[in-house]
């Protein structure tokens, strides 16, 4: 089991530059989570899908932010026109179901710097 | 407000001390997972306790979820347990973190 994988595991941007974050949750695990991890703010919820439809995107800022859970293999996070603000890591989890009984196991994360 | 706070927000040990790192969660938590950070590293999970006590190796957690607190134990510390230790609630489905408590051993 190789965990959750996430690509780039550093990705630097030129503002107003897009970029696009890649997950792969553990096989078998129906929820995938975002977060984004910034000094300031600490660590916070961005979205969720499960079985792949999008349940919850509460977190996400209303521009610029996008999330797709294509097929069960991969999620992507997409910033349109990248602002320095977005500089954060990056994280992705996933758990065997939603609920809360259900652990989340975390990816190793993307440090994305825009600068 | 902050839904979980941790303290201390920093602590230093000398190698073979204990730790007791405290978390307080203002919302009914039905889970609450420890989780270790090491610098610039991923986020492992530690524990899953949502109330009694658990222990791991030298770890072990208490939470009483009616007085909405949980501790950390780390017993016989070792330097490779300097990190961040960050404690977190499920409110529904998505984990609400608190700030952490930054932990360096000394030798």
């Amino acid at each position: 089991n190789a965990g959750v994988i996430q690509t780039p595991r550093h990705k630097v941007t030129g503002k107003g530059q897009e970029a696009t974050l890649w997950c792969e949750p553990i096989s078998g695990h129906s929820a995938v989570f975002w977060y984004r991890q910034t000094i300031v703010q600490g660590l916070e919820f961005l979205t969720y899908f499960r079985n792949q439809a999008p349940i919850d995107d509460s977190g996400m800022p209303k521009e610029r932010f996008s999330a797709q859970m294509p097929n069960q293999s991969h999620s992507t996070l997409k910033i349109q026109s990248t602002q320095p603000q977005d500089s954060a890591v990056y994280l992705c989890a996933s758990s065997v179901d939603w609920g809360s009984s259900y652990e989340q196991y975390f990816g190793p994360g993307t440090r994305l710097t825009v600068l | 407000g902050q839904q979980v706070q941790q303290s201390p927000a920093s602590l230093v040990l000398q190698e073979g001390e204990n730790a007791e790192l405290q978390c307080n969660f203002s919302s009914t938590a039905t889970q609450l997972q420890w989780f270790y950070q090491s610098p610039g590293g991923s986020l492992v999970s530690l524990l899953s306790n949502p109330s009694g006590t658990k222990h791991t190796g030298r770890l072990t957690s208490t939470t009483v979820t009616k007085e909405r607190r949980s501790s950390l134990h780390i017993s016989s510390s070792q330097t490779t347990d300097s990190g961040t230790y960050l404690c977190a609630i499920v409110l529904g489905y998505k984990l609400t973190f608190g700030t952490g408590t930054s932990l360096l051993v000394d030798p």
